[in-house]
């Protein structure tokens, strides 16, 4: 069945640390792949998304991801976390005539 | 740029009450979604729609729910009779198809007391 992994549940970082959260995915053909953050009580906001080319994607508050075919994988990395990137992180997912699907979620929190 | 825009922002109402969720998706899409987000979990899909017709529902979208695109630019989500169950965080989406993107709106909260 076609699935979207996140293995870390809650991630904390201390301030101008870098952050790698993790991605994985389940599905026959090479989807198409994205990141949303939800800060507490708001909606979705794009990060990024790939859907093809360049494998590293550049994506908005300096964040980018990189997608590796090999390890189904598209883990999203920040050199250096603020304050301000405390929110919940997910990996999405769409394929050809599938639905969009998203992961269960990685909260980041971030120490002073 | 353009915004998936939803009204209202967050609405209580009464177990066994009927609630319509509105959304104004971004005018050139094609798709449009509704998924849900029960407090602390993981956002959920329940409708996909298309050229005038339901294209995909989730075992979520049960016939208490209802979706219609009434005028051409409105699309609202219908729940007939509220449940507690339903209180959760209702995201409108809109996409060109295809692969795009999809754009999701800022969430409409729903208590049901």
């Amino acid at each position: 069945a076609q699935s979207v992994t996140q293995p870390d549940i809650h991630i904390t970082v201390s301030e101008g640390a870098s952050l790698e959260l993790r991605c994985n995915y389940s599905y026959g053909a090479t989807p198409y792949l994205f990141w949303y953050v939800q800060s507490p009580g708001q909606g979705l906001q794009l990060l990024l998304k790939y859907f093809s080319g360049d494998t590293l994607v550049q994506g908005i508050k300096g964040f980018e991801a990189e997608f590796k075919r090999s390890q189904s994988s598209f883990n999203l990395r920040k050199p250096s976390v603020h304050w301000s990137d405390a929110a919940e992180y997910f990996c999405a997912v769409e394929s050809y005539g599938q639905n969009f699907v998203f992961g269960p979620g990685t909260r980041l929190s971030v120490l002073p | 740029e353009p915004e998936v825009t939803q009204t209202p922002s967050h609405q209580v109402t009464q177990m066994g009450q009927e609630v319509i969720l509105r959304c104004v998706p971004i005018s050139n899409h094609l798709y449009f979604y509704w998924y849900r987000q029960i407090l602390g979990q993981k956002v959920e899909f329940l409708v996909s729609f298309y050229n005038n017709e339901i294209s995909e529902k989730s075992e979520i979208f049960d016939d208490q729910f209802s979706v219609e695109r009434p005028d051409g630019s409105n699309f609202t989500l219908k729940i007939r009779s509220t449940k507690l169950e339903d209180s959760a965080m209702y995201f409108c989406a809109s996409s060109q198809g295809g692969g795009n993107t999809i754009y999701f709106g800022e969430g409409s909260w729903l208590t049901v007391v």
